[in-house]
């Protein structure tokens, strides 16, 4: 069955960086979408980034853009995401999220999560 | 950026009830809503897509209509498990989610 498991979350200071990664087993990992979505605590859904099979279409959230880079490695069934700078207002769970082949805008399977917490 | 709006927040019920929730959309998302169920402590779960079609394993008292702004998800009859907040998401620009209903047990 389709697993997906989030790691890497931690507290970091203001301006820090952290480096999420997600396994995935149970299906073929190179050909889905991969989709990286999180909420902050006690709140609402926001989408952050999605990445194709092949990584050639990438996007993100304005919220992250320009200092989150998601990224994969087919080889090890793995999703990353690289954050920079981060803020206090990117403290939340994110989420590791399958989409389908053809985009990443909607998440039939979704981890656990792994939670980050950006204080000082 | 297409802003969901659901409705309503908080939605008191006795099992057996049948629950009506509200996603309205800012603008045209044709058919491209996704409705999941999320309970406490666990990662959000697909249930509709395409606005009406059920995902693989979803009991069919589970069930979305609606069209362009508005949208609705019906459950015929509430069982225990169900009682969790449901979450609309719009799939037609870069994905975005209403803020939850929640359905509570009266």
């Amino acid at each position: 069955q389709v697993q997906l498991v989030e790691s890497g979350g931690d507290l970091v200071k203001p301006g820090g960086s952290l480096k999420l990664s997600c396994a995935a087993s149970g299906f073929d990992f190179s050909d889905f979408y991969m989709i990286w979505i999180r909420q902050a605590p006690g709140k609402g859904l926001e989408w952050v980034s999605y990445i194709s099979g092949s990584s050639t279409d990438t996007d993100y959230a304005d919220s992250v853009k320009a200092r989150f880079t998601i990224s994969r490695d087919n080889a090890k069934n793995s999703l990353y995401l690289q954050m920079n700078s981060l803020r206090a207002e990117d403290t939340a769970l994110y989420y590791c999220a399958r989409g389908d082949y053809y985009d990443g805008n909607w998440a039939g399977f979704w981890g656990q999560g792994t939670l980050v917490t950006v204080s000082s | 950026e297409i802003v969901l709006t659901q409705s309503p927040a908080t939605l008191s019920l006795s099992p057996g009830e049948r629950a009506t929730l509200s996603c309205r959309a800012s603008q045209s998302v044709a058919n491209y809503l996704v409705w999941y169920q999320q309970k406490p402590g666990q990662a959000p779960r697909l249930l509709i897509y395409e606005a009406s079609i059920r995902a693989t394993g979803i009991p069919a008292r589970f069930s979305g209509s609606g069209s362009g702004t508005d949208f609705t998800l019906t459950i015929s009859s509430l069982e225990p498990e169900d009682f969790a907040v449901y979450y609309c998401q719009q799939r037609s620009n870069w994905p975005t989610f209403g803020g939850g209903t929640k359905v509570e047990i009266k």
